[in-house]
């Protein structure tokens, strides 16, 4: 069974500064997607980053990025320069990649405070 | 504006009394799930589907039906709501191609008393 571990379930950070949301996984899959999500107060699920489990680059998108390292089975997402709008709860979700499934597999979240 | 739908956004019901949560895309979607999420736990899958008239149980489907008559449609239904089912539910739609972005509605906020 998959299963996903974020371990901090609150963090505080300040502005400007760069902050890693821990995650890690495990799975028997050879093949696999890990995505995060961002779930502000209003309560909306938004997707910000996709990692397959054969990039052999980790996955980029604008302030954020995901630190894959496959032999610990971690894809920690990197916030450069948080800025207040970035306070919110985020989700580590994985899917493996074989036709039908469809599940996605989610951590229990970290809820992220930026402090001006 | 490429979207899913859920409605209504927020609901209090009563023991018993039948409810539907309805939602739907318009991205031409094959896949759609819905999720459950209560605090400390995540989201959880309850049921999804594949394509019309092919659905599947997820990890919590007790309690639950749904329905896939059209491709854009994937109603939840509460057949008798317990106190237990009070919680934020939320539909997604998702493309054939399983290294894609599942698309979330806005959720639902449902409290059974």
């Amino acid at each position: 069974a998959q299963k996903i571990t974020q371990t901090q379930p609150g963090m505080f950070v300040q502005e400007k500064e760069a902050v890693t949301l821990d995650c890690t996984y495990d799975t028997s899959d050879q093949s696999y997607g890990l995505f995060w999500y961002k779930q502000p107060s209003s309560g909306e699920m938004i997707f910000l980053i996709y990692q397959g489990s054969y990039d052999e680059q980790n996955a980029t998108e604008g302030r954020y990025s995901l630190n894959f390292q496959k032999a610990r089975k971690s894809a920690n997402l990197v916030i450069s320069a948080s800025q207040l709008g970035d306070s919110a709860m985020y989700f580590c979700a994985m899917r493996p990649i074989i036709q039908g499934a469809q599940k996605l597999v989610f951590g229990q979240g970290t809820r992220l405070t930026i402090n001006p | 504006e490429a979207q899913v739908t859920q409605n209504p956004r927020y609901l209090i019901t009563v023991t018993g009394k039948k409810l539907t949560v309805t939602c739907s895309q318009n991205m031409n979607h094959e896949y759609m799930s819905w999720y459950r999420q209560d605090p400390g736990l995540g989201l959880r899958q309850i049921y999804y589907s594949m394509n019309v008239e092919v659905t599947d149980k997820g990890d919590v489907p007790e309690g639950y039906k749904v329905s896939r008559k059209e491709k854009r449609n994937f109603p939840l239904i509460l057949e008798s709501p317990s106190p237990n089912q009070t919680s934020l539910y939320f539909c997604a739609s998702s493309l054939g191609q399983l290294n894609t972005e599942a698309f979330f509605g806005q959720g639902t906020r449902l409290t059974v008393v």
